[in-house]
């Protein structure tokens, strides 16, 4: 039984902070790890990838990935009001569908 | 590009209603297809994934049935709804992505049952 594990929050950070979002999995099989983005009332968004051990920088975003750990974080630099979101974490083992974790609310105050 | 449809948008069931939630694509042939379910403060659910027509995967037991007439149809049903069927439900369509399989997710349909 595949588990990922996310704190459900809700994250508070002030506008400008940083906001960091952790995700850990059972499966050591996992290959690729994704962080969706989703707003309240939406569907859920792609918005980083990660397949290697070490940090992933995309604009304000960087995914952080520990693999001996099963271990993959988020953190959002200058964080705006326009990233409060819950944010999912998806493990991809490569041939089984995607298992996300409950997510993560972040809230950020101006 | 590939894109998804979903429909109803909204709509509010009576418990031991029938229900039909439909989902469709553009822009690809042969996806794989999901359907997942989001209900109030929880998770997405895994409910049903198929690979082609006819072609269904049950994750979870439970009164829906899903159904693959067509190769970029997908459809959720019911014969009998339960209050513990309200949710979110999200269609999503499989694709290639930095040599990784994604998921792009449609709009949703949210039901409530009364």
């Amino acid at each position: 039984q595949k588990e990922v594990e996310q704190n459900s929050g809700p994250l508070s950070v002030p506008e400008g902070a940083i906001a960091s979002l952790n995700c850990t999995y059972s499966d050591r099989v996992s290959q690729s790890f994704f962080w969706y983005r989703q707003y309240s009332g939406k569907s859920p968004e792609l918005i980083m990838s990660i397949y290697s051990n070490g940090d992933k920088e995309d604009g304000r975003f960087t995914a952080q990935l520990n693999k001996a750990s099963q271990y993959v974080s988020l953190l959002i630099r200058d964080s705006q009001p326009s990233d409060s979101a819950t944010y999912l974490c998806a493990p991809y083992t490569g041939n089984t569908p995607l298992v996300f974790g409950k997510g993560t609310r972040l809230s950020v105050i101006a | 590009s590939q894109t998804i449809h979903q429909w109803p948008a909204t709509l509010v069931q009576p418990v031991g209603s029938p229900l039909s939630l439909e989902c469709t694509v553009e822009g690809t042939s042969n996806p794989n297809l999901y359907w997942y379910r989001q209900a109030a403060g929880r998770g997405l659910q895994l409910l049903f994934y198929s690979v082609g027509i006819g072609q269904i995967s049950s994750e979870v037991p439970q009164n829906l049935s899903a159904s693959r007439p067509q190769d970029r149809q997908f459809i959720l049903s019911s014969k009998k709804l339960l209050l513990s069927d309200s949710g979110f439900y999200l269609c999503a369509l499989e694709r290639s992505y930095s040599g990784a399989n994604v998921l792009t997710f449609g709009a949703g349909s949210r039901l409530t049952v009364l």
